[in-house]
């Protein structure tokens, strides 16, 4: 399995303002996935962070809210620009299993709240 | 379009109690199947899977067999334990050209001393 981290685990926001997450992966993986979980609630694809590429956005997310970069196989940032308190939510980096595509490991999230 | 539906929680059982949390998909194709957990705290973790039908996944006292006839793949433990009290999530993976998972809506378990 992957060991994956993230900075800052938590954060309080302003509104207004924006927030860069890192995840950082201790090896080296294909895709790279971003998710939002909102309070009580089950997680939703933001994105796929490929790397080399512009992240593939799922329905309902846009680039210029959530601008993702992906340098390297083993790093991406996810920033959630001009953040109001809707956006308080657990953001969750994950990647796809190097041998079993199908499976993914999580990072521990990012807890952002957004006054 | 895929999906999965899992019960309602929160689900309160006291330790030694048997578990059960049921969970159902809808799939075009074969996907692969999982229960991801979530403690107080953390991210997700991989709890459990099975990629093909009648495969049983097993981990931690925790199994869940893919049933194919009955889009089920209802997860059980015989004796839950305090710390067993997490958040868990149904979910499928389905390669669409690349692999997509889908998340159930999750159900919380308190496990009372």
């Amino acid at each position: 399995s992957a060991v994956i981290s993230q900075k800052p685990s938590r954060d309080i926001c302003q509104r207004g303002t924006s927030l860069t997450i890192q995840c950082q992966v201790d090896s080296q993986v294909t895709m790279m996935f971003w998710y939002r979980q909102q309070p009580g609630q089950s997680l939703t694809l933001i994105a796929t962070a490929n790397q080399g590429s512009e992240a593939t956005y799922e329905s309902g997310f846009v680039i210029d809210k959530f601008p993702i970069s992906r340098p390297n196989l083993t790093f991406s940032t996810l920033t959630v620009s001009n953040m109001s308190p809707e956006d308080s939510s657990i953001y969750l980096c994950s990647v796809e299993s190097v041998h079993r595509q199908e499976t993914q490991y999580f990072g521990p999230g990012t807890r952002l709240l957004v006054l | 379009g895929d999906s999965v539906t899992q019960m309602e929680g929160p689900v309160t059982l006291s330790e030694e109690a048997f578990l059960t949390i049921n969970c159902t998909y809808t799939a075009t194709g074969y996907p692969s199947l999982f229960w991801y957990v979530q403690y107080p705290g953390e991210g997700l973790q991989l709890l459990l899977k099975a990629t093909k039908a009648d495969d049983k996944g097993s981990n931690k006292g925790f199994e869940a067999t893919y049933r194919k006839e009955t889009t089920s793949f209802h997860l059980e433990k015989g004796s839950v334990q305090v710390s067993d009290s997490a958040v868990y999530f149904c979910a499928l993976s389905i390669n669409t050209g690349g692999f997509k998972t889908i998340f159930g809506a999750g159900t919380r378990l308190f496990v009372k001393a």
